[in-house]
């Protein structure tokens, strides 16, 4: 089955440092991985995805991914970490197997950014 | 980005009674759309799989006669909650998946309901 895992429930960092959000995955076949970020009381926002191709992802906001296979990580980063970061932050993979539309998501790690 | 949107954003209703939430997309074609529900500080749960001009596939545990699911066109789907109970309160939030299949399809998400059941 697929699935995938963030470790921590929470990340604390200061403004300016950089930021980094685990995310581990166990998938059968070809591993599509995504980030996502939720602000309080919206929606998901799309932030990258990883599907083939070069192991760094950029994505939206100056955030980006790292694929590592060895790992089975995927993990997210930013240089500089700013207050309006602060947010949830979800990992999914997608079922490559089973129903491709079909998306699981990490339990979500909130991350806050210190002034 | 494609643009998922989602109506009521909060709607207040008493035991008993149904409430709709729909869920469109705005610029794109969704064959697929998901309903999932939200708990406080929790991850996202799939309620079911929502396919446009066919029924929709629920997620084990999830009651089908009462969570009500319409796809009836490539931009709409709706959720229905049936005789809503306070358990039924929660942040329900769709997707949509764009029609044409490529293995690096996103699913967008819309902003959420937040639904209050007195």
């Amino acid at each position: 089955a697929q699935s995938v895992a963030q470790p921590e429930d929470q990340v604390n960092v200061a403004e300016g440092n950089p930021l980094t959000v685990k995310c581990t995955y166990s998938v059968s076949g070809n591993p599509y991985l995504f980030w996502y970020v939720q602000y309080p009381n919206r929606g998901l926002q799309f932030l990258l995805k990883y599907i083939t191709g070069d192991n760094l992802v950029k994505g939206s906001y100056g955030f980006e991914a790292e694929f590592n296979k060895s790992q089975t990580s995927f993990h997210l980063k930013k240089p500089s970490a700013l207050v309006s970061d602060s947010a949830l932050y979800f990992c999914a993979v997608r079922d490559y197997l089973y129903n491709f539309n079909k998306f699981y998501f990490g339990s979500g790690t909130k991350l806050n950014v210190k002034p | 980005g494609a643009v998922v949107s989602q109506h009521p954003s909060r709607v207040i209703c008493k035991s008993g009674t149904s409430v709709k939430i729909e869920c469109r997309s705005l610029d794109f074609q969704a064959t697929t759309m998901f309903w999932y529900r939200q708990f406080p500080k929790k991850s996202l749960m799939l309620m079911a799989t929502s396919n446009e001009g066919s029924k929709a596939t629920y997620e084990q545990g999830v009651e089908k006669d009462k969570f009500l699911i319409n796809h009836a066109s490539l931009t709409l789907s709706t959720l229905t909650v049936t005789s809503a109970h306070p358990e039924d309160s929660s942040f329900y939030i769709c997707s949509a998946s764009e029609r044409v299949s490529s293995s690096g399809n996103t699913i967008y998400f819309g902003e959420g309901s937040w639904l209050t059941v007195v």
